[in-house]
């Protein structure tokens, strides 16, 4: 099992250029979201994706979209890149079977994004 | 408003030492609290949960404490190693609502 894995690693952007992170998971899990991690901010919540076909907005969802390809796959674009939008990206997994308790989400490496 | 707070950005301990990492939480809602590590230039790891129902849950050298009344829980690390040194998240969610809440983050710097 590779659990979740992100590409790219690491990308570069110049202000206005489009780009998409890719996300995949192989643990059959129903829920999948995306994080930004910056200094001093914790991880933040972009989107998340309860299940295939649903997608909803998260803490900070401006400037970025979102497309549930597949039970496996959960891709995040931004459409416009900004500076602002300069970040660590996490995509994690989760397997939520609709009870009381939350789920332990599992996370990616992580994408490196810089925005000039 | 930030419902998951770790008031401390880092600590520094010996090794062999105790490390405590606290928490605390608003939202009565919570029901699910875990603990991430996070190690530069990777993913978060899972580390250890526990849920309401419980007051404490341990895994090897790791001790959860929940104290719901106090809405507050801490990490114990016991004895505390060198490769202990990481960003410890902590995590909460429960009700209806399966996202998890992180707090910032403390740095645990584990000195030989």
């Amino acid at each position: 099992n590779a659990g979740v894995t992100q590409t790219p690693k690491f990308q570069v952007l110049k202000t206005g250029q489009s780009m998409t992170l890719q996300c995949a998971q192989d643990m059959n899990h129903n829920s999948m979201y995306w994080y930004r991690q910056d200094p001093g901010m914790g991880l933040r919540l972009i989107y998340y994706s309860a299940s295939e076909g649903t997608t909803d907005k998260g803490e900070v969802p401006n400037g970025y979209n979102v497309s549930r390809l597949n039970k496996r796959e959960f891709s995040l674009r931004l459409e416009s890149a900004a500076p602002s939008q300069t970040s660590v990206y996490f995509c994690a997994s989760s397997h939520w079977t609709g009870g009381n308790f939350g789920e332990t989400q599992y996370f990616g490496p992580g994408t490196r994004l810089l925005v000039l | 408003d930030q419902q998951v707070k770790q008031n401390s950005p880092s600590l520094s301990v010996q090794e062999g030492r105790i490390s405590i990492l606290n928490c605390d939480y608003t939202n009565s809602m919570f029901d699910y609290f875990l603990w991430y590590k996070k190690y530069p230039a990777e993913g978060p790891t899972f580390l250890i949960s526990i849920s309401s129902i419980k007051d404490k849950n341990e895994d090897g050298r790791f001790t959860v404490f929940l104290n719901k009344s106090a809405k507050h829980l801490s990490l114990h690390i016991v004895p505390s190693q060198p490769g202990d040194s990481a960003v410890y998240f902590c995590a909460a969610g429960g009700g209806s609502n399966y996202k998890l809440t992180f707090g910032k983050g403390t740095l645990l710097t584990v000195n030989p």
